[in-house]
């Protein structure tokens, strides 16, 4: 079936150690690929996005994601966790034949420790 | 600052009585969406507008239905809240490309 995973419902990480969030999809063709985040009773901030082209890209907070075609992943990395990204993070891709919808992930709680 | 702008943060309504819940944007997108946001769940969504074109999603209970009178504006009504209709209702705007900017959303309490 169709769909994303993101295989990890908690994440703890302690305050200046690195991050990688895991996210697979299985569409057929390479969808559009999103990563967004939300604090608790807050909507969702688009974090980075990947259309086309360079497979690292780099978004706000100094998060970056790897696409990775042949494995069909988007991972979300960080290479040093501040206290304030204590938050929940979704992968969400638009299948081409999706028209503008997004399919997201179930999320990934990250907690971090001091 | 363009965004998109959910009114109000919070709602309270009674069992069974209808409720509205708003929704601007200033980004000119021509995509809207609804999402409903159960607790530790992703955002499932409900429908969208693509300019005037409405799309319901085929598991929306007819409960909700929407309306879009203008780019700008688009509103969430719930005809008969029952509990388990309690949740985060977020809204967004996209252009075609599907990238979309989410308000801070609407939660939602039915008493």
């Amino acid at each position: 079936a169709q769909s994303v995973t993101q295989p990890d419902i908690h994440i703890t990480v302690s305050e200046g150690a690195s991050l990688e969030l895991r996210c697979n999809y299985s569409y057929g063709a390479t969808p559009y690929l999103f990563w967004y985040v939300q604090s608790p009773g807050q909507g969702l901030q688009l974090l980075l996005k990947y259309f086309s082209g360079d497979t690292l890209v780099q978004g706000i907070k100094g998060f970056e994601a790897e696409f990775k075609r042949s494995q069909s992943s988007f991972n979300l990395r960080k290479p040093s966790v501040h206290w304030s990204d204590a938050a929940e993070y979704f992968c969400a891709v638009r299948p081409l034949e999706y028209g503008n919808k997004l399919v997201f992930g179930a999320g990934t709680i990250l907690r971090v420790k001091s | 600052d363009a965004m998109v702008i959910q009114n109000p943060r919070y709602q309270v309504t009674q069992f069974g009585k209808p409720v509205t819940l708003s929704c601007s944007q200033t980004l000119n997108h021509n995509v809207m969406y609804w999402y409903q946001q159960k607790s530790s769940q992703a955002p499932k969504l409900l429908f969208h507008y693509y300019d005037k074109d409405f799309n319901n999603e085929a598991d929306t209970p007819d409960n909700f239905q929407s309306r879009r009178p203008n780019t700008s504006f688009c509103f969430l009504d719930i005809r008969s809240p029952g509990l388990g209709d309690a949740a985060m209702y977020l809204c967004a705007t996209s252009r075609d490309n599907g990238q979309s900017t989410f308000g801070s959303g609407t939660r939602l309490t039915v008493v």
